[in-house]
């Protein structure tokens, strides 16, 4: 059972818009509507973003979405903040799995 | 508020068993799967294994299988991982987290419990 494949790292000006893909195989994530993004800050217990590709759960900022095409989710954050520096990590059911993460992708705000 | 509190950090030597625990707050907690995870020190998340405290059905990841088993015991909502000997390797932060179905994403989390594996 392999890691979705994500960038290692990705960096991006304040205000502008990032997207950080999450590629799997047609067993996890091109099989399933079931992707989830989490953001994890320093020191701390990862937080959902985006669960079943593209919903958003109460009190998360409608900044992050969620898109896929085939074996690959994506996920966009629009008008970056400083806050938003931090690891994120997609997720997927998976027919084995039954849930693989991300290796993570450290997203840094210039 | 909802909440799953962890138990505290655990320094062991190899060869030791451990059972760590996640108690659940605010919510009825045989309606949701308590999950575990894994996070080697500065690497990325790893998905253990999930549980329904109902009755105690568990799936594990095939990298898990075997090393680790879960447990519930829902009338003090409580879920559990443990093992029953440790290895240098197992040093780790495991975190807990609540699904609502196995196919379902984690909406909360506790705050981790860091294990420590040391001669």
């Amino acid at each position: 059972q392999s890691a979705l494949t994500q960038p290692a790292s990705v960096s991006e000006s304040p205000g502008q818009s990032i997207t950080i893909s999450c590629t799997g195989t047609s067993s996890d994530v091109g099989g399933y509507n079931y992707v989830s993004w989490y953001q994890q800050h320093p020191g701390k217990a990862p937080k959902l973003l985006i669960f079943d590709v593209s919903n958003r759960p109460s009190g998360v900022s409608n900044r992050f979405s969620g898109s896929k095409s085939g074996n690959t989710a994506s996920l966009t954050i629009s008008g970056l903040q400083a806050e938003d520096e931090a690891d994120y990590y997609c997720s997927s059911y998976t027919r084995s799995g039954p849930w693989v993460f991300g290796g993570g992708t450290k997203l840094t705000v210039l | 508020e909802v909440q799953l509190v962890q138990s505290g950090a655990e320094v062991k030597k190899p060869g030791e068993s451990l059972k760590i625990s996640c108690q659940g707050y605010g919510y009825r907690f045989t309606s949701y799967w308590i999950g575990w995870v894994r996070q080697m020190p500065g690497k990325g998340l790893e998905w253990m294994g999930i549980i329904y405290p109902p009755d105690s059905d568990s799936r594990y990841s095939p990298s898990f299988q075997g090393h680790v088993t879960l447990s519930a015991d829902k009338s003090i909502t409580t879920a559990y991982l443990q093992w029953s000997s440790l290895k240098a390797s197992d040093t780790a932060m495991y975190y807990c987290a609540r699904g609502r179905a196995v196919r379902d994403a984690f909406d909360i989390w506790g705050q981790g419990t860091m294990v420590t594996v040391s001669s």
